[in-house]
């Protein structure tokens, strides 16, 4: 049982180019999130996705983009990216978006912009 | 605004009991979380509670009081492989779940 995979492990970018970090799931959850980690931080939503075909912004969705074409993946995409992305993703998923469930984290995806 | 506190950093002794606070100020409560995190490596889910009292799970419980915003981890007979950090997450009223900076805990022999 893989859970969630995310992809690349790690990452070292330019500054102005473009990525995508890649995250899967096969637990059929309907939800999907994107957070960034960084020290002295709480985890902060980028975007979400309650089902397939829909998601949302979080907290801190400037510079990103998502898509969720089908339920098991989410990919994240900084079309431009800047060296204040520089950071530790992490992709979760959960059954649905009521209060009671609980999310499922991928290994992150350490990403250095320079 | 939507806020979480929690000590940054606490240590204890292997086989002792230790008690990690959360405080939160959110827009509505629909439950509040803890995880665990080793460094490194990603959260995972460690307790949920919804209303008020102890949840108890082993070594660890949790407790819950709505009326003072205030939420507690505490974990018994500690073991080297309790140091991690304690992440304490609250679900606001739009259902999206607020994250605390965490707490480190360093166990010491």
């Amino acid at each position: 049982i893989a859970g969630i995979t995310q992809a690349p492990t790690s990452q070292i970018l330019a500054a102005g180019r473009r990525m995508t970090l890649r995250c899967t799931q096969d637990m059929r959850h309907n939800a999907m999130y994107w957070y960034r980690q960084d020290l002295g931080l709480g985890l902060r939503l980028i975007h979400y996705s309650n089902t397939a075909g829909t998601t949302g912004k979080g907290e801190v969705p400037d510079g990103y983009s998502v898509s969720r074409a089908n339920t098991d993946d989410f990919p994240l995409t900084l079309a431009s990216a800047v060296p204040s992305q520089t950071s530790v993703y992490f992709c979760a998923s959960s059954d649905g978006h009521r209060s009671t469930d609980t999310q499922y984290f991928g290994p992150g995806t350490r990403l250095t912009v320079l | 605004g939507q806020n979480i506190d929690q000590p940054t950093e606490m240590t204890a002794t292997e086989g002792a009991i230790v008690q990690i606070n959360c405080t939160y100020q959110t827009s509505g409560f629909n439950g509040l979380f803890w995880y665990q995190q080793h460094a490194g490596e990603a959260p995972t889910f460690l307790s949920y509670n919804v209303l008020d009292g102890l949840e108890e799970k082993g070594r660890f419980s949790s407790f819950l009081s709505r009326s003072k915003g205030y939420s507690y981890l505490l974990l018994k007979e500690l073991q080297m492989k309790d140091s991690a950090s304690y992440l304490c997450a609250v679900t606001d009223s739009n259902y999206q779940l607020i994250w605390g900076a965490g707490t480190k805990l360093i166990i010491k022999p």
